[in-house]
């Protein structure tokens, strides 16, 4: 079965505090595809970044970073130098490479707050 | 200029009616999804499209009926609408399932409608 656990319900940091987002998930397919997305207070969706199973080297764009690890199961996202603008409710979610289904499968979500 | 587009962002109602919201996306995609966004901000497939066909369907009531009418409309028809239906309903789509191929492609979403069942 697949499943994305986020345990982290919320989590408070302090501008320019660095925090990690843990990510952990459950598949048995050999190829899939992870996903982290961002819920500001507006409420839409924001696409961050996708990862096929296969790629295991860790990503940076500007102050985000994942690290991605297979043998742990884990897709986790640091934020370097946390802004006030980080803010929000961040998903991590799955979706497995198969030809009749693509949905993706969320985590519970990670709520972030940056204070001033 | 928007992507993925939904219409209304917000519908107040009362239950026993009946109502639509629509999506529509200029990206080309093949794909498109229906989510639903509960009061604890679970986010849960409920339909996807794929070219006007029908891909998956979540085991969502009876109630909820999609509607395609071509690849770039994806609407959500609810009936006897019920206070459990209380949520905010996002519409996604994405370039994925094109010929067979197992390829997940990103999804981009809409900004979400926020439904209030009185």
């Amino acid at each position: 079965a697949q499943k994305v656990t986020q345990a982290q319900t919320e989590i408070s940091v302090v501008e320019k505090e660095d925090v990690t987002l843990d990510c952990v998930y459950e598949t048995r397919d050999t190829t899939y595809y992870l996903f982290w997305y961002k819920q500001p207070p507006s409420g839409e969706l924001v696409f961050l970044i996708r990862r096929n199973s296969f790629d295991e080297q860790n990503e940076i764009s500007g102050r985000y970073s994942w690290n991605f690890q297979k043998s742990t199961s884990s897709f986790n996202f640091t934020i370097t130098a946390s802004q006030v603008v980080d803010s929000a409710v961040y998903f991590c979610a799955l979706s497995e490479a198969n030809w009749d289904t693509d949905k993706l499968i969320f985590g519970t979500g990670t709520r972030l707050q940056v204070f001033p | 200029d928007t992507a993925v587009s939904q219409t209304p962002k917000y519908l107040v109602t009362q239950m026993g009616n009946d109502k639509s919201i629509k999506c529509e996306q200029n990206l080309g995609h093949d794909t498109m999804y229906w989510y639903k966004q509960d009061s604890k901000k679970f986010l849960k497939i409920m339909f996807s499209y794929n070219n006007k066909e029908l891909i998956i369907n979540e085991t969502v009531p009876n109630r909820f009926s999609p509607k395609s009418p071509d690849k770039a409309h994806l609407n959500l028809h609810i009936n006897s609408l019920e206070l459990g239906d209380s949520a905010v309903y996002f519409c996604a789509s994405s370039q994925a399932l094109a010929g067979g191929q197992y390829n997940t492609d990103t999804q981009y979403f809409g900004p979400g409608t926020r439904l209030t069942v009185l």
